[in-house]
């Protein structure tokens, strides 16, 4: 399967500042990543589906000014939370579609955002 | 994840079977998934099934499927402490070009030696 790697794997941020997470896929040219957000205890929740060189698909619900999703490249995807706020405190994780009949997804090791 | 249910907790012994149940409500899912995320990481891919499938089986891991009642089933034979964990079941689902997983709340398993 793929290999998908994020960057940091956690951070800690003041209140009002902006927040970039890398996901890069290691050894697989991806058309498609998704990012999810996971509370405590819960399942994860679909932000959006990141699609390169095109505007990111955003879920209902998800503020697209708030969550700022760039693939720039086939390895690259990247989500910028901006002016953080304590209820943006998450674990986000990445996906990488790997395509083929299947559309399996790999995921990234997650990003620990907390933000004080 | 309203549309996948799945029970929250199982326990079981070191060396017992475990069987994790999920269930769909989407009869026109193509693939379903079995996931595992250990504290604090991703998610890991355990396996799929096509849907026109009944069982699959990998090493310890037998997935059965039962499209009928949309039930789906996860075996892991001869559980072990490392098997600890959350196990999400996910099916894939197409709304025009759109394709998305829906999940399962998970499910934590415990084994205890």
């Amino acid at each position: 399967g793929a290999v998908v790697s994020q960057h940091p794997s956690w951070v800690i941020c003041k209140s009002g500042t902006s927040v970039k997470i890398e996901c890069r896929s290691l050894d697989f040219q991806a058309t498609t990543m998704f990012w999810y957000r996971q509370f405590p205890k819960q399942s994860l929740m679909l932000m959006a589906t990141s699609n390169e060189g095109s505007k990111a698909t955003y879920e209902q619900g998800v503020e697209k000014d708030k969550f700022l999703i760039n693939h720039a490249s086939l390895t690259l995807s990247t989500l910028t939370v901006t002016s953080a706020h304590p209820e943006d405190s998450s674990f986000y994780i990445c996906s990488v579609e790997a395509g083929g009949p299947t559309d399996t997804q790999y995921f990234g090791p997650g990003t620990r955002l907390t933000v004080l | 994840g309203e549309d996948v249910e799945q029970s929250l907790f199982l326990s079981v012994r070191e060396g017992d079977s475990s069987v994790i149940n999920c269930t769909y409500t989407d009869s026109s899912s193509t693939y379903l998934y079995w996931y595992k995320q250990e504290p604090g990481a991703g998610l890991q891919l355990l396996t799929y099934i096509f849907s026109n499938m009944d069982m699959k089986q990998d090493q310890r891991l037998t997935v059965l499927l039962n499209k009928k009642d949309k039930h789906l089933s996860l075996r892991i034979a001869d559980t072990q402490t490392g098997d600890s964990a959350i196990y999400f079941c996910a099916e894939r689902r197409y709304a025009g070009n759109n394709r998305k997983l829906i999940w399962g709340l998970g499910t934590s398993l415990a084994v205890n030696p």
